[in-house]
Protein backbone atom coordinates (compact mmCIF):
# COMPACT_ATOMS: atom_id res chain seq x y z
CA UNK A 1 0.00 0.00 0.00
CA UNK A 2 0.83 3.54 -0.86
CA UNK A 3 1.88 5.42 2.34
CA UNK A 4 3.23 8.90 1.32
CA UNK A 5 1.72 11.17 -1.42
CA UNK A 6 3.95 13.99 -3.66
CA UNK A 7 2.83 17.03 -3.80
CA UNK A 8 2.68 18.23 -6.78
CA UNK A 9 3.08 15.45 -9.42
CA UNK A 10 5.52 17.32 -11.58
CA UNK A 11 7.53 20.83 -11.13
CA UNK A 12 8.86 22.98 -13.52
CA UNK A 13 11.37 25.48 -12.49
CA UNK A 14 14.46 27.78 -14.25
CA UNK A 15 18.17 27.40 -12.55
CA UNK A 16 18.35 29.36 -9.29
CA UNK A 17 15.23 29.26 -8.48
CA UNK A 18 14.01 26.86 -5.41
CA UNK A 19 11.83 23.60 -5.76
CA UNK A 20 9.29 22.72 -3.15
CA UNK A 21 7.82 19.83 -2.49
CA UNK A 22 5.58 18.12 -0.18
CA UNK A 23 4.71 14.97 0.98
CA UNK A 24 1.85 13.76 3.21
CA UNK A 25 1.46 10.06 4.98
CA UNK A 26 -1.45 8.35 6.71
CA UNK A 27 0.32 6.29 9.22
CA UNK A 28 2.40 6.99 12.65
CA UNK A 29 6.27 6.88 11.84
CA UNK A 30 9.34 6.70 13.15
CA UNK A 31 11.47 8.31 9.87
CA UNK A 32 10.67 9.82 6.84
CA UNK A 33 13.33 9.47 3.85
CA UNK A 34 13.74 11.65 0.62
CA UNK A 35 15.31 10.04 -2.37
CA UNK A 36 15.92 11.20 -6.20
CA UNK A 37 16.05 9.28 -9.10
CA UNK A 38 17.63 10.40 -12.52
CA UNK A 39 15.63 9.53 -15.40
CA UNK A 40 15.74 5.33 -15.47
CA UNK A 41 18.10 4.82 -12.81
CA UNK A 42 17.97 3.75 -9.02
CA UNK A 43 17.56 5.74 -6.32
CA UNK A 44 19.53 7.67 -4.37
CA UNK A 45 19.20 8.49 -0.59
CA UNK A 46 19.13 12.27 0.14
CA UNK A 47 18.11 12.62 3.75
CA UNK A 48 16.47 11.28 6.63
CA UNK A 49 14.30 12.90 9.98
CA UNK A 50 13.01 11.55 12.85
CA UNK A 51 10.00 11.43 14.02
CA UNK A 52 11.17 13.90 17.10
CA UNK A 53 12.78 16.12 14.49
CA UNK A 54 11.20 19.04 12.83
CA UNK A 55 14.05 20.29 10.50
CA UNK A 56 16.75 19.18 8.60
CA UNK A 57 19.48 20.56 6.50
CA UNK A 58 21.87 19.04 4.11
CA UNK A 59 23.49 21.47 1.01
CA UNK A 60 20.86 22.95 -0.80
CA UNK A 61 18.90 20.63 0.71
CA UNK A 62 15.74 21.58 3.61
CA UNK A 63 13.41 19.20 4.95
CA UNK A 64 10.60 20.18 7.09
CA UNK A 65 8.22 17.16 9.01
CA UNK A 66 5.07 18.11 10.55
CA UNK A 67 3.47 14.73 12.36
CA UNK A 68 0.62 16.55 13.48
CA UNK A 69 -0.63 16.76 10.09
CA UNK A 70 1.46 14.01 8.92
CA UNK A 71 3.34 15.64 6.30
CA UNK A 72 6.72 16.93 5.34
CA UNK A 73 8.30 19.25 2.31
CA UNK A 74 11.52 18.79 0.47
CA UNK A 75 12.92 22.32 -0.70
CA UNK A 76 15.48 22.46 -2.90
CA UNK A 77 17.68 25.86 -3.17
CA UNK A 78 19.06 27.72 -6.00
CA UNK A 79 18.93 24.70 -7.65
CA UNK A 80 20.14 23.60 -10.99
CA UNK A 81 19.63 21.51 -14.36
CA UNK A 82 21.65 18.58 -12.66
CA UNK A 83 18.55 18.68 -9.92
CA UNK A 84 16.33 17.17 -12.62
CA UNK A 85 14.97 14.25 -11.19
CA UNK A 86 11.67 12.38 -9.74
CA UNK A 87 12.05 12.70 -5.93
CA UNK A 88 10.30 10.39 -3.61
CA UNK A 89 9.59 10.40 0.05
CA UNK A 90 9.47 7.69 2.01
CA UNK A 91 8.31 6.42 5.30
CA UNK A 92 9.59 3.74 8.07
CA UNK A 93 6.32 3.11 10.19
CA UNK A 94 6.74 1.53 14.05
CA UNK A 95 5.34 -1.35 13.25
CA UNK A 96 7.02 -2.25 9.75
CA UNK A 97 9.54 -4.60 10.16
CA UNK A 98 13.24 -4.97 8.89
CA UNK A 99 13.17 -1.68 7.16
CA UNK A 100 10.56 -1.49 5.47
CA UNK A 101 9.47 1.13 4.13
CA UNK A 102 6.00 2.67 2.11
CA UNK A 103 7.04 5.27 -1.05
CA UNK A 104 5.02 7.79 -2.52
CA UNK A 105 4.64 8.18 -6.72
CA UNK A 106 7.00 10.80 -6.48
CA UNK A 107 7.26 14.18 -8.15
CA UNK A 108 9.39 15.15 -11.27
CA UNK A 109 11.17 17.99 -10.82
CA UNK A 110 12.53 20.21 -14.16
CA UNK A 111 14.99 22.69 -13.68
CA UNK A 112 15.33 23.91 -17.48
CA UNK A 113 19.02 26.35 -17.55
CA UNK B 1 30.58 3.04 -0.85
CA UNK B 2 27.62 0.68 -1.02
CA UNK B 3 27.36 -1.19 -4.13
CA UNK B 4 24.27 -2.48 -5.36
CA UNK B 5 24.27 -3.70 -8.65
CA UNK B 6 21.69 -5.85 -10.90
CA UNK B 7 22.22 -8.41 -13.33
CA UNK B 8 21.03 -6.32 -16.46
CA UNK B 9 19.70 -3.13 -17.26
CA UNK B 10 17.16 -4.50 -19.96
CA UNK B 11 15.64 -7.72 -20.19
CA UNK B 12 13.07 -8.89 -22.97
CA UNK B 13 11.29 -12.35 -22.01
CA UNK B 14 8.57 -14.36 -23.81
CA UNK B 15 4.80 -14.91 -21.78
CA UNK B 16 5.37 -18.10 -20.15
CA UNK B 17 9.16 -17.78 -19.33
CA UNK B 18 11.08 -18.46 -16.27
CA UNK B 19 12.93 -15.76 -15.51
CA UNK B 20 15.53 -14.92 -13.09
CA UNK B 21 16.50 -11.30 -11.51
CA UNK B 22 19.89 -11.26 -9.56
CA UNK B 23 21.17 -8.96 -7.10
CA UNK B 24 24.02 -8.49 -5.61
CA UNK B 25 25.22 -6.06 -2.87
CA UNK B 26 29.05 -5.47 -1.29
CA UNK B 27 28.51 -3.86 2.02
CA UNK B 28 27.62 -7.02 3.88
CA UNK B 29 24.27 -5.60 4.43
CA UNK B 30 21.64 -7.87 6.29
CA UNK B 31 18.81 -6.60 4.75
CA UNK B 32 17.95 -6.83 0.94
CA UNK B 33 14.74 -6.01 -1.15
CA UNK B 34 12.85 -6.29 -4.54
CA UNK B 35 10.21 -3.67 -5.37
CA UNK B 36 8.47 -2.57 -9.17
CA UNK B 37 8.22 0.73 -10.23
CA UNK B 38 5.30 1.59 -12.54
CA UNK B 39 4.55 4.95 -13.96
CA UNK B 40 2.02 6.95 -10.84
CA UNK B 41 2.75 4.08 -8.92
CA UNK B 42 5.76 4.50 -7.50
CA UNK B 43 7.67 1.91 -5.77
CA UNK B 44 5.93 -1.40 -4.68
CA UNK B 45 7.49 -4.10 -2.48
CA UNK B 46 7.18 -7.50 -3.77
CA UNK B 47 9.50 -9.33 -1.68
CA UNK B 48 12.26 -8.55 1.13
CA UNK B 49 14.71 -10.55 2.77
CA UNK B 50 16.29 -10.27 6.60
CA UNK B 51 18.77 -12.62 6.74
CA UNK B 52 20.45 -15.62 4.41
CA UNK B 53 17.38 -18.01 3.54
CA UNK B 54 14.89 -16.04 5.40
CA UNK B 55 12.21 -13.92 3.09
CA UNK B 56 9.43 -11.91 3.38
CA UNK B 57 6.26 -11.13 1.68
CA UNK B 58 5.94 -7.47 0.31
CA UNK B 59 2.57 -5.77 -1.18
CA UNK B 60 2.55 -7.57 -4.20
CA UNK B 61 3.75 -11.19 -3.76
CA UNK B 62 1.99 -12.65 -6.73
CA UNK B 63 3.59 -14.16 -9.27
CA UNK B 64 6.84 -13.89 -7.49
CA UNK B 65 9.35 -15.87 -5.64
CA UNK B 66 12.72 -15.01 -3.97
CA UNK B 67 15.57 -16.87 -3.23
CA UNK B 68 18.66 -15.61 -0.96
CA UNK B 69 21.10 -18.51 -0.52
CA UNK B 70 23.93 -16.32 0.09
CA UNK B 71 24.51 -12.61 2.25
CA UNK B 72 25.58 -10.50 -0.81
CA UNK B 73 23.13 -12.01 -3.61
CA UNK B 74 19.07 -11.52 -3.69
CA UNK B 75 17.08 -13.37 -6.23
CA UNK B 76 13.77 -12.42 -7.66
CA UNK B 77 11.88 -15.42 -9.63
CA UNK B 78 8.76 -14.73 -11.79
CA UNK B 79 7.88 -18.80 -12.40
CA UNK B 80 5.68 -18.06 -15.43
CA UNK B 81 6.22 -14.42 -16.87
CA UNK B 82 2.87 -12.50 -18.33
CA UNK B 83 2.91 -9.19 -20.28
CA UNK B 84 1.58 -7.22 -16.61
CA UNK B 85 4.75 -8.13 -15.36
CA UNK B 86 6.62 -5.79 -17.66
CA UNK B 87 7.92 -3.11 -15.23
CA UNK B 88 11.23 -1.52 -13.94
CA UNK B 89 12.58 -3.50 -11.08
CA UNK B 90 14.64 -2.31 -8.51
CA UNK B 91 16.63 -4.12 -6.06
CA UNK B 92 17.91 -2.32 -2.77
CA UNK B 93 19.97 -3.14 0.34
CA UNK B 94 19.93 -1.92 3.77
CA UNK B 95 22.19 -2.23 7.09
CA UNK B 96 19.81 -4.18 9.72
CA UNK B 97 16.87 -3.03 11.19
CA UNK B 98 17.60 -2.02 14.45
CA UNK B 99 17.68 1.67 13.70
CA UNK B 100 16.88 3.81 11.01
CA UNK B 101 18.69 3.75 8.18
CA UNK B 102 18.87 4.08 4.37
CA UNK B 103 18.36 2.09 1.46
CA UNK B 104 20.90 1.67 -1.32
CA UNK B 105 19.08 1.03 -4.34
CA UNK B 106 20.81 -0.89 -7.64
CA UNK B 107 20.88 0.86 -11.07
CA UNK B 108 17.12 -1.26 -12.28
CA UNK B 109 16.52 -3.82 -14.70
CA UNK B 110 13.66 -2.89 -17.29
CA UNK B 111 11.55 -6.10 -18.08
CA UNK B 112 9.67 -6.82 -21.18
CA UNK B 113 7.68 -9.33 -21.22
CA UNK B 114 5.99 -9.98 -25.24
Amino acid sequence: SQQGEEDPQALSIQEGENATMNCSYKTSINNLQWYRQNSGRGLVHLILIRSNEREKHSGRLRVTLDTSKKSSSLLITASRAADTASYFCATEGPTDSWGKLQFGAGTQVVVTP
Amino acid sequence: DVKVTQSSRYLVKRTGEKVFLECVQDMDHENMFWYRQDPGLGLRLIYFSYDVKMKEKGDIPEGYSVSREKKERFSLILESASTNQTSMYLCASSLWAGRPNEQFFGPGTRLTVL
